[in-house]
């Protein structure tokens, strides 16, 4: 059964605290990305990886790190640094944009509180 | 990145009508795609268009890249109170990786 993970659901900060957000896939998929959502707001993108063990800034990566070691996981870590780390993060996959075809397919999401 | 404007911002229909909403950028795009978010969900994707005028559909679902690449369009027929949701554009430009998204159009379909 193809397709995108994320874990937890559901995730509480001490304000502080650096926290690891898991996202894994079984597409495929050379190109992973990262998205950040607040209420009202469309998709902000944070990092994306285009190919293994490399990885781009995208619009608000300050106070946010990547890696990408496997093809499969693309894990994103807020840090300390991040002034309002509290919203809704998304984690996408998709064929590489090499290949000329853009879609993106989304995990279902991690919600971070940070208190 | 582009924000894209999307439109209307929110709908409030019966069960049965049509819905029609768009996505407008300032540039132009050579990629358009539609998703729909459930409450606590990531998007699904509906539909891709890649070329200027070109008319997809899914179902009830119609999308259409606009004829000016500035533009595109999604419509659903015979609405459902399933389709609730939140709808989003995104597109692509001439160059980079990323996609820009429109804030959605948030659907409420009432039986």
């Amino acid at each position: 059964d193809g397709g995108i993970t994320q874990s937890p659901k559901y995730l509480f900060r001490k304000e502080g605290q650096n926290v690891t957000l898991s996202c894994e896939q079984n597409l495929n998929h050379d190109a992973m990305y990262w998205y950040r959502q607040d209420p009202g707001q469309g998709l902000r993108l944070i990092y994306y990886s285009q190919i293994v063990n490399d990885f781009q800034k995208g619009d608000i990566a300050e106070g946010y790190s990547v890696s990408r070691e496997k093809k499969e996981s693309f894990p994103l870590t807020v840090t300390s640094a991040q002034k309002n780390p509290t919203a809704f993060y998304l984690c996408a996959s998709g064929p590489s944009v090499r290949e000329g075809v853009y879609e993106q397919y989304f995990g279902p999401g991690t919600r971070l509180t940070v208190t | 990145g582009q924000q894209l404007n999307q439109s209307p911002q929110s709908m409030f229909i019966q069960e049965g009508e049509d819905v029609s909403m768009n996505c407008t950028s300032s540039s132009i795009f050579n990629t358009w795609l539609w998703y729909k978010q459930d409450p606590g969900e990531g998007p699904v994707l509906l539909i891709a268009l890649y070329k200027a005028g070109e008319l997809t559909s899914n179902g009830r679902l119609t999308a259409q890249f606009g004829i000016t690449r500035k533009d595109s369009f999604l419509n659903i027929s015979a609405s459902i109170p399933s389709d609730v949701g939140i709808y989003f554009c995104a597109g692509r430009g001439n160059s980079g990786y990323a996609l820009n998204f429109g804030k959605g159009t948030s659907l409420l379909v009432t039986p």
